[in-house]
């Protein structure tokens, strides 16, 4: 079972920024937090991951509460192309290759409207 | 670069038969993953090959198999079809290292009849 509790769907404008929670209470200290989002039809994409630090890349922020128990991605202009299912998912990294089984929730489901 | 190919895209298939796809993974990547996708389980872990050996199967019936080449292209076959395995599959690619990311590809969409 998936590690994580996201809440099945999340209305955005676009513009503003989309801030999708995930609950992660029982988090391992060598697991970390990975998100990646899924749109209709098309394979998941990786968007961001991180430890215990707060991450920022290209597409977007991830903020990760000081216990680890939660964490926030952030899309700060959300637009109608980010539109998907955004998945959260815990695990530790394997050393020597094994670290492709991860386990999907059922995720949030984003509608960023016009 | 290009990014990872499955093929087909799309097959019908009839109970009972048997069907393979292919996967492509990245340039340079050593690890492919294998998942399965349908409405009512969502995304689930079948298995991940590094190196031509298998690391990780997930909780699949012994008619869902795999392997990858020297080449690390991999397959993956499903033998006597049933209905409920009318899904989409998808294909994902990494380095294989520490790096926790995977590249997935469009996926192969079955349908059993």
């Amino acid at each position: 079972d998936a590690k994580t509790t996201q809440p099945p769907s999340m209305d955005c404008a676009e513009g503003r920024a989309a801030n999708l929670p995930c609950n992660h209470s029982t988090i391992s200290g060598n697991e970390y937090v990975y998100w990646y989002r899924q749109i209709h039809s098309q394979g998941p994409q990786y968007i961001i991951h991180g430890l215990k630090n707060n991450e920022t890349n290209e597409m977007a922020s991830l903020i990760i509460t000081e216990d680890r128990k939660s964490s926030t991605l952030i899309l700060p202009h959300a637009t109608l192309r980010d539109t998907a299912v955004y998945y959260c998912i815990v695990r530790a990294l394997n050393y020597g290759g094994s670290q492709g089984n991860l386990i999907f929730g059922k995720g949030t489901k984003l509608s960023v409207k016009p | 670069k290009a990014g990872v190919t499955q093929t087909p895209r799309y097959l019908i298939k009839t109970r009972g038969q048997q069907v393979t796809l292919s996967c492509s993974p990245i340039s340079g990547h050593r690890s492919v993953s294998w998942y399965q996708q349908t409405p009512g389980q969502g995304l689930q872990f079948l298995f991940e090959y590094f190196s031509e050996t298998q690391r990780n199967k997930g909780n699949f019936p012994g008619r869902f198999s795999g392997r990858q080449f020297s080449n690390s292209r991999s397959e993956m076959n499903v033998s006597t079809l049933e209905l409920g395995d009318s899904a989409l599959y998808l294909c994902a690619s990494s380095l294989g290292q520490l790096a926790g990311e995977l590249f997935f590809g469009e996926g192969s969409r079955l349908t059993v009849l």
